[in-house]
């Protein structure tokens, strides 16, 4: 099983700043990586998929990078919506596997 | 509107038995891939199964031989047959849609239903 390791595991940062989200890869998962966005009592949101390609209707400020092994999100300027946990989740073997998340918190 | 709604959820003894279903709308089940993914209280997500277009199903290794996924073209709904219920699998279950193209990425999810093993 390709074990997923995110971090960190919380992040504080203040709106309008720049928040890096991390997430590695136990073995290589190639460019099968996706991101995604959960709020208190939400289902998860889909943002990234392909490692680096926004899904429907995601704002530009939301950018993915890596492949192989290191993954990155980036959020160019957070927005109050963005206060979130984020999770990671490789499809490139089975079983598919997630992240443990990070939660960004309001600074 | 494309939409998942799961329902089914309950409280169950441990050892037994409950069927989950997740009725979709705005597209077909037989047409889409389709997971359950789980997230046990104050816990991350972890995925449980798919079912492919063709009709083949994977499984995490811990509901092989006690989880069932399904589907029924005539009434456009997905199942989660759970056997053998554990503690451990006290969750909320969220069904979810391939995104077209990258079908293992979920794009569409339901609201959940919670599942809760406890005598």
């Amino acid at each position: 099983e390709i074990v997923m390791t995110q971090s960190p595991a919380t992040l504080s940062v203040s709106p309008g700043e720049r928040a890096t989200l991390s997430c590695r890869a136990s073995q290589s998962v190639s460019r099968s990586l996706a991101w995604y966005q959960q709020k208190p009592g939400q289902a998860p949101r889909l943002l990234m998929y392909g490692a680096f390609t926004r899904a429907t209707g995601i704002p530009a400020r939301f950018s993915g990078s890596g492949s192989g092994t290191e993954f990155t999100l980036t959020i160019s300027s957070l927005q109050s919506e963005d206060f979130a946990v984020y999770y990671c989740q490789q499809y490139n073997n089975w079983p598919l596997t997630f992240g443990g998340g990070t939660k960004v918190e309001i600074k | 509107e494309v939409q998942l709604v799961e329902s089914g959820g309950d409280l169950v003894q441990p050892g037994g038995s409950l069927k989950l279903s997740c009725a979709a709308s705005g597209f077909t089940v037989n047409s889409n891939y389709l997971s359950w993914v789980r997230q046990a209280p104050g816990k991350g997500l972890e995925w449980v199964s798919v079912i492919y277009i063709d009709g083949s199903t994977y499984y995490a290794d811990s509901m092989k031989g006690r989880f069932t996924i399904s589907r029924d073209s005539s009434e456009n709904t997905l199942f989660l047959q759970m056997n053998s219920l554990r503690s451990e699998d006290t969750a909320v279950y969220y069904c979810a849609r391939g995104l077209m193209g990258t079908p293992l990425a979920s794009d569409i999810w339901g609201q959940g239903t919670m599942v809760t093993v406890s005598s």
